[in-house]
């Protein structure tokens, strides 16, 4: 069966520092990947996704980026954070012609 | 363009009641999918159901069932004696078909089911 895996689960970062969150999908291969935000009490926003190793789109122009370097691994970095990158990050992938997308645990990140 | 709407952000009721989830959705396209998510407090959204635009058909899960109706462009959601551990915030979520890329989601319901 397939697992998402999304690490580290709360982060807490001060304002400048660099971000790296990871995750990883077992059980599948060659998986779309996604990263979303959810700000607190608000909907999920879509950040970036990616269809195969080194391809990525973005949603919406910010303060993150996002790299695939291999196939069952997604990579939300930034180089310096800002206190509006606070937030509820989730990984999700998706694989069959159904199009479901399966959430990973989140990471709760919050910038001081 | 590609929209959906939740226009009931929280919900209260007591246990053993039954409560409906609205959602309405806005597509051009003529075939595309709608999903149910459910996210309790710990964060991660659970998959609950998918439904092709080709098929209208009602299904029913227990104590969910789910009503679409492509006349009035909704797809609403019904726990029947809901119980505490009902208790979530619940999104209606809009995909292309052709574009496997794209999750419209809602802003989401928050359910409280009180004892």
């Amino acid at each position: 069966s397939q697992t998402i895996h999304q690490w580290p689960a709360t982060l807490v970062q001060p304002v400048g520092s660099p971000l790296s969150l990871e995750c990883t999908v077992e059980g599948t291969s060659n998986p779309n990947l996604y990263w979303y935000r959810q700000a607190a009490g608000r909907g999920l926003q879509l950040l970036f996704y990616s269809v195969g190793i080194g391809q990525i789109s973005s949603e919406v122009p910010q303060n993150l980026s996002a790299s695939r370097p291999q196939d069952r691994q997604f990579i939300l970095s930034s180089k310096k954070l800002l206190l509006s990158d606070s937030g509820f990050y989730l990984c999700a992938w998706s694989r069959d012609a159904k199009n479901i997308q399966y959430f990973g645990a989140g990471t709760r990140l919050s910038v001081l | 363009a590609q929209k959906v709407t939740q226009a009931q952000t929280e919900i209260s009721v007591v246990e053993k009641e039954d409560v409906t989830l609205d959602c309405v959705y806005e597509t051009r396209d003529t075939t595309y999918y709608l999903f149910w998510y459910k996210q309790p407090p710990s964060g991660e959204l659970v998959f609950l159901i998918r439904r092709n635009s080709f098929d209208e058909q009602n299904e029913i899960s227990g104590r969910y069932s789910w009503n679409f109706q492509k006349s009035t462009s909704s797809f609403n959601f019904t726990i029947t004696a809901s119980q505490v551990v009902d208790s979530a915030v619940y999104f209606c979520a809009l995909s292309e078909v052709y574009n496997f890329n794209k999750f419209y989601f809602g802003s989401g319901t928050k359910l409280n089911v009180k004892p």
